[in-house]
């Protein structure tokens, strides 16, 4: 079966500082990799998402990028943090395969910058 | 571009009493997919239940169900029998083959015990 798995669980940063977020899914192949961010209370932004294998799409434009050096690993990253930064980071996967490609999502990273 | 609305931001409902939610979308496609999400207070995305716009019959996932109105761009939740687990956000989502999935705003689901 399929599994999504994302870290940290939680991170403190201070402003300025830089930014890794890493997510990895094992279990199946060449999935299609999402980034959201989503503030408190508030519903999902797509940040991010990729196709494949160096195949970034940018859907915000922000400090954030995103990289995806392997077929099922993508990173979100930072070099210099702002407080509008903080919210929770939540990663998700999908399949063409699969008939609805619905996403599934790992269990999110929970950023506060200071 | 494609949005999806969730014009209830809180929604309270008594223990085993059945509870809406209602979504509305906008769209040109006539090709899409349409998602309710559960976000309990772990903050987990769960996929509830799912429906091909193509598809007539309303999907039903147990104690979930949905009322698939397309002409209408209607897809509203029903709960049945509500459980203390049940009570989470609740997003309704929209996809087509843009690889693109939207989100509404989400509603916040009570269960009184």
């Amino acid at each position: 079966s399929q599994t999504i798995h994302q870290w940290p669980a939680t991170l403190v940063q201070p402003v300025g500082s830089p930014l890794s977020l890493e997510c990895t899914v094992e279990g199946t192949s060449n999935p299609n990799l999402y980034w959201y961010r989503q503030a408190a209370g508030r519903g999902l932004q797509l940040l991010f998402y990729s196709v494949g294998i160096g195949q970034i799409s940018s859907e915000v434009p922000q400090n954030l990028s995103a990289s995806r050096p392997q077929d099922r690993q993508f990173i979100l990253s930072s070099k210099k943090l702002l407080l509008s930064d903080s919210g929770f980071y939540l990663c998700a996967w999908s399949v063409l395969a699969f008939s609805y490609n619905e996403q599934f999502f790992g269990p999110g990273t929970r950023l506060t910058v200071l | 571009a494609q949005t999806v609305t969730q014009s209830q931001p809180e929604m309270s409902v008594q223990e085993a009493e059945t509870v809406t939610l209602s979504c509305t979308y906008d769209t040109s496609e006539s090709d899409y997919y349409l998602f309710w999400y559960k976000q309990p207070p772990s903050r987990q995305m769960i996929l509830v239940i799912r429906q091909e716009a193509y598809k007539q019959q309303n999907a039903t996932e147990n104690r979930f169900s949905v009322n698939f109105q397309k002409a209408a761009k209607s897809f509203s939740l029903k709960i049945s029998d509500s459980q203390l687990g049940d009570a989470a956000m609740y997003f309704c989502a929209y996809k087509d083959n843009n690889n693109d999935m939207r989100f509404g705003a989400g509603t916040r689901l009570t269960v009184k015990p």
